[in-house]
């Protein structure tokens, strides 16, 4: 049974690199969700894909980060000219369409710090 | 917009005791999803339980009730008989069906179970 995978699973970069991350979600499940989470807080909804189309981005998406998810399998969550404040872990999520009567199947997440 | 509250920012609970976490939340849309999801220091997503906004019945699974109370706009979790392993973050979560597919989570409550 394969879940959701998230790579790379920790990053440490520095101020004003570029970082990418990848999610290979469930192969069926056609939607896709990044999140972030900073310590000790809930996951904050960052854009959402069903299949290949970007159907929600939130507000807390500054410029400097987009997301792609070209085929409708997998997706990357690229953060340009990282800075302090994008330390956190980054959750990527997939569902099958019932969204409304099933759950979100998690990855483990990628861990960045920015020094 | 969708919102989810928890109130209790921590709680303390005895092995095999009960406990309630709370949860309301806030949305126009009559058509809704309820979820709690543990996590544990391992930092991993665990769906716990659903409810739906036009379920009669209060969901069960296991140990975990919700306490699903619409015109309150709660959505109470119940853990029977705590064990030790319940110690986790405790994350309500919604989503609805017309007015957008993100799903929003609350900020948490830390369980903590006492031997």
């Amino acid at each position: 049974d394969t879940g959701v995978s998230q790579d790379p699973r920790h990053k440490i970069t520095k101020r004003g690199q570029n970082v990418t991350f990848r999610c290979d979600p469930i192969s069926e499940h056609n939607r896709l969700y990044w999140y972030r989470q900073t310590l000790g807080q809930g996951p904050e909804f960052l854009t959402y894909f069903q299949n290949e189309a970007q159907l929600e981005k939130s507000r807390l998406l500054s410029d400097r980060f987009s997301a792609e998810r070209p085929k409708g399998s997998f997706s990357t969550l690229e953060i340009q000219r990282t800075e302090q404040g994008d330390s956190a872990m980054y959750l990527c999520a997939s569902s099958p369409d019932r969204v409304d009567t099933g759950e979100l199947f998690f990855g483990e997440g990628s861990r960045l710090t920015v020094l | 917009a969708q919102k989810i509250t928890q109130t209790q920012p921590g709680m303390f609970v005895q092995e095999k005791e009960a406990v309630t976490l709370d949860c309301t939340y806030d949305t126009s849309d009559p058509s809704y999803g309820l979820f709690w999801y543990k996590q544990p220091s391992s930092g991993e997503m665990i769906f716990l339980i659903y409810q739906g906004s036009y379920d009669q019945q209060n969901a069960t699974e296991g140990r975990y009730s919700l306490n699903f109370q619409k015109a309150r706009k709660s959505a109470n979790l119940v853990i029977s008989a705590s064990q030790l392993g319940d110690s986790a973050m405790y994350f309500c979560a919604m989503t609805e069906t017309n007015y957008g597919q993100n799903f929003v989570f609350g900020p948490g409550t830390r369980l903590s179970v006492l031997p």
